[in-house]
């Protein structure tokens, strides 16, 4: 099944607001935590990430809360604006043995509407 | 900057043959990664690699190979190219240090299988 699950496709929020992102996973092993952006036809860069010893990690207008309980993680976007439209997706990472690899979520496609 | 490079970007390729997707990284990662892209699937792991010579299995590997002949390349091999394999693939590489960190992808190759 999928391990890290995103189930938003698509999120429209209004220029100026707070858009929220929200991410699931489902394996207690996941410590490292981050959020992707993607435009069309370009490759994934790095938005923000945090380690599961945190629960929130601020960088401008990007907040990411973590919630190890619940197995939930979000990141949260203050005062969108139009160039915030794109697809966000979500991962998690756990190591074993030394190799490390990172789980990516289905994605949600944020349009700020001005 | 790192600076992970693919080839070839697009590929069209008949049922049944043989593709070969090529990864070079210049930042001395350990890390190098295939993943693949699908509407609705967002990103899925094929073959991971943390060292030269040896691959590991993702979360997708069936009808694909991957090769590590050494710390800059990484390749991924459809023996027998199926229509389901039509999809974008990304390459990343990470220094994770033997932890999950920041991923630095590829620009992509988009392959159509006939």
């Amino acid at each position: 099944g999928q391990q890290v699950k995103q189930s938003s496709p698509s999120l429209t929020v209004q220029e100026g607001g707070i858009s929220i992102l929200n991410c699931d996973y489902e394996n207690d092993m996941f410590d490292y935590f981050a959020w992707y952006k993607k435009y069309p036809d370009n490759s994934p860069t790095l938005l923000i990430s945090v380690r599961s010893n945190v629960d929130k990690r601020e960088d401008g207008r990007l907040t990411v809360f973590l919630n190890k309980s619940g197995k939930h993680f979000s990141l949260h976007i203050t005062a969108s604006q139009p160039e915030d439209t794109a697809v966000y997706l979500c991962a998690a990472g756990e190591n074993q043995g030394g190799s490390a690899k990172l789980i990516f979520g289905e994605g949600t496609k944020l349009t700020v509407s001005s | 900057e790192a600076a992970v490079t693919q080839s070839p970007r697009s590929k069209v390729a008949v049922t049944g043959g043989k593709v070969t997707l090529s990864c070079h990284q210049t930042n001395n990662h350990d890390y190098m990664y295939w993943y693949r892209q699908d509407t609705g699937h967002g990103l899925r792991l094929i073959h991971y690699s943390y060292v030269a010579d040896s691959t590991e299995k993702g979360d997708i590997p069936d009808g694909y190979k991957a090769s590590r002949p050494s710390q800059e390349n990484f390749s991924l091999i459809l023996e027998l190219a199926s229509l389901s394999q039509t999809a974008v693939y990304f390459c990343a590489s990470s220094d994770a240090g033997g932890r999950t960190g920041q991923l630095y992808f590829g620009e992509g190759s988009k392959l159509t299988v006939l």
